[in-house]
């Protein structure tokens, strides 16, 4: 199985702060990475597909890039509504796998 | 509009099975490719296994190979996670979730199912 390492495992930045949470996969993966936001006690919402694409009706403050191993997601100026955990998932072959999660705080 | 809207909570026995269901509105179960993920408590998210439209099967996480059965009653647009052997760490909550070809996320999701395993 394809193996996501995302860090770091939490953070806490200030309001308007940017934050970048990164994604590495064990073994090329194209640009076959997704990003989603989970809230306590919420399902997950897809954010980011295709390593850079916004999903619609997403803020422009979330972005994603990179390809092959490495992976980036940035929220350009962080606000409150935005704390959440964030994973990555790859879809690159028959069995997907989600990072381990990185829990965004105020500070 | 597509929702889904899953089966209320369980409380199973190990090696018991549990059976989730997932309710589709506003499409029909056949245009939708459906996975399922689950979250312990206080983990991260888990994908168990999916219907892959390019080759119309349902895949399975090695993981959950054997034990974990995904299908769909197409006359009332229902999904359908069975899981089988039952063990206190299959403690969690379990996702259906609508997998979407134009972006390949998973860009609509169930409200989740909360399965506890005790004895």
């Amino acid at each position: 199985d394809i193996q996501m390492t995302q860090s770091p495992s939490s953070l806490s930045a200030s309001v308007g702060d940017r934050v970048t949470i990164t994604c590495q996969a064990s073994q090329d993966i194209s640009n076959y990475l997704n990003w989603y936001q989970q809230k306590p006690g919420k399902a997950p919402k897809l954010l980011i597909y295709d390593a850079s694409n916004l999903e619609t009706g997403v803020p422009s403050r979330f972005s994603g890039s990179g390809s092959g191993t490495d992976f980036t997601f940035t929220i350009s100026s962080l606000q409150p509504e935005d704390i959440a955990t964030y994973y990555c998932q790859q879809y690159d072959n028959l069995s997907w796998t989600f990072g381990q999660g990185t829990k965004v705080e105020i500070k | 509009q597509v929702q889904l809207v899953q089966s209320g909570a369980e409380v199973k026995k190990p090696g018991a099975s549990v059976k989730v269901s997932c309710k589709v509105s506003g499409y029909t179960l056949t245009e939708l490719s459906m996975h399922w993920v689950r979250q312990a408590p206080g983990k991260g998210l888990e994908w168990m296994g999916g219907f892959d439209p390019e080759d119309g099967e349902t895949i399975y996480a090695q993981k959950f190979q054997g034990r974990v059965t995904m299908t769909e009653d197409t006359s009332t647009d229902t999904a359908y996670m069975e899981l089988s052997s039952l063990r206190s760490e299959d403690t969690a909550v379990y996702y259906c979730a609508k997998y979407s070809s134009s972006s390949s996320g998973l860009d609509v999701w169930g409200q989740g199912t909360t399965v506890t395993v005790s004895s």
